[in-house]
């Protein structure tokens, strides 16, 4: 079955220190992959994605992720973090089939930013 | 150019009770897609509409059903609720691109959602 693991429930860096959210997937095919941004009360917002090609996905926001096959992880990074960088994480893989792309979510990861 | 938006922001319902969710995609997009989101939790996807249809499905009771117009805007209905649908529902819009078997979403544009509570 596909699924999404994000090992990390919560997560604390110091600002200006780097950052590494984890994220693992299962799924049979070339997978599409994605991380998303939730702020609260807020909807996502698209961070970057990976269909082909290059492992190493520039995003915005200074982010970047890169694809592992051998050990299905789609590691989310940045260089230095800032205070607005507060939120919640969400990795997802989606299918690419007859019907389009329906995403499946990890649970997330929420990262706060200390001073 | 407006994005996705969803209406209404909140609204508060009772166990048994049916309710309307709506969606107006992000300009020049052709698909919608809603998902629930739990407290705590990531989305869940419900299912997919393309071209006024029902494309895909995840696993939600029949309880769950949706429409979109011909101007590619969308309704999710909910009947006979229960205290456990209570949660944020999120609409999402993008173009379905590619042919044959190999069609695929461009990136998902999510609305801010609508916040459901069940009494």
């Amino acid at each position: 079955a596909q699924s999404v693991t994000q090992p990390d429930i919560h997560i604390t860096v110091s600002e200006g220190a780097s950052l590494e959210l984890r994220c693992n997937y299962s799924y049979g095919a070339t997978p599409y992959l994605f991380w998303y941004v939730q702020s609260p009360g807020q909807g996502l917002q698209l961070l970057l994605k990976y269909f082909s090609g290059d492992t190493l996905v520039q995003g915005i926001k200074g982010f970047e992720a890169e694809f592992k096959r051998s050990q299905s992880s789609f590691n989310l990074r940045k260089p230095s973090v800032h205070w607005s960088d507060a939120a919640e994480y969400f990795c997802a893989v989606g299918a690419v089939n007859q019907a389009g792309t329906a995403l499946i979510f990890g649970k997330g990861t929420t990262l706060s930013v200390s001073s | 150019d407006a994005g996705v938006t969803q209406s209404p922001t909140h609204l508060i319902k009772t166990r048994g009770q049916q309710v309307t969710l709506r969606c107006s995609p992000k300009s020049g997009h052709d698909t919608v897609s809603w998902y629930q989101q739990a407290l705590g939790q990531g989305p869940q996807f419900i299912f997919q509409y393309y071209e006024e249809e029902e494309r895909q499905r995840g696993n939600f009771p029949d309880r769950f059903s949706g429409h979109q117009f011909p101007n590619y805007s969308s309704e999710l209905n909910v009947n006979a609720l229960l205290l456990g649908d209570s949660a944020l529902y999120l609409c999402a819009s993008s173009l379905l691109v590619g042919g044959g078997a190999m069609k695929y979403n461009s990136p998902l544009h999510f609305g801010n959602g609508t916040r459901l509570t069940v009494t």
